[in-house]
């Protein structure tokens, strides 16, 4: 099955700071998926891009099928965006989650 | 419109008691997912439904773990003479159609606790 590998593990950024965080994946996938796992444990749906490039404010995600991986970008980063990042993927139907990137944006 | 929802939030019941968890996907969506998120790991798979067809279970991690869908909508995964090692976040996802891996939207999880 599908494996999917993120980096780094742990980041810790200085508010304001932009970050990129990486999703490798070992094999094609029909869904990509990125998710925001807020401290109450709700994953919120931050993108839905299997391939391509999209922006939704301070954020923005590439993938590039052809080559395997995802890209998160976060800039200008403030203290809400604390929390654990998620990305992943299915070839068919379920989803096979990475081991996340651990965020901490002190003030 | 309202999200996927999920009761109970927390759940703690002594070893050997069942304990049934519900879901209550996004309105209209025809797949849904269980899965369960140990404490610092990522979410991993365990059943997926068609409308009321189970198509995959194949992540169920014993015979004690049973999840049906009766009428397409609400989704209720049960575990029965529950372990230690049942302790974890159990997540709950719809998706609006059938086909290969359309977008899932993902429930606040019941944490249940194995006592």
């Amino acid at each position: 099955g599908i494996q999917v590998e993120q980096s780094p593990p742990d980041l810790i950024l200085q508010e304001g700071a932009n970050s990129t965080l990486r999703c490798n994946f070992s094999d094609s996938v029909n869904n990509l998926q990125w998710f925001h796992q807020n401290p109450w444990g709700q994953l919120i749906n931050l993108f839905y891009i299997p391939s391509g490039t999209k922006q939704n404010g301070r954020l923005s995600a590439t993938t590039v099928a052809t080559e395997r991986y995802s890209l998160l970008y976060i800039s200008s980063s403030q203290t809400t965006d604390s929390g654990v990042y998620f990305c992943a993927g299915t070839g068919f139907q379920k989803l096979v989650f990475g081991t996340g990137t651990r965020l901490l944006v002190s003030p | 419109g309202a999200g996927v929802s999920q009761s109970p939030r927390y759940k703690v019941a002594k070893r050997g008691q069942d304990v049934a968890l519900r879901c209550d996907p996004i309105s209209g969506h025809v797949s849904l997912f269980w899965y369960q998120q140990a404490l610092g790991q990522g979410p991993e798979f365990l059943t997926y439904f068609q409308n009321e067809a189970q198509l995959d279970k194949s992540g169920l991690p014993s015979d004690r773990f049973f999840a049906e869908r009766p009428e397409g909508s609400v989704s209720t995964l049960k575990i029965q003479r529950t372990q230690q090692e049942d302790s974890a976040v159990y997540l709950c996802a719809s998706s609006l159609g059938t086909g290969q891996g359309g977008e899932q939207y993902f429930g606040p999880g019941t944490r249940l606790t194995v006592t």
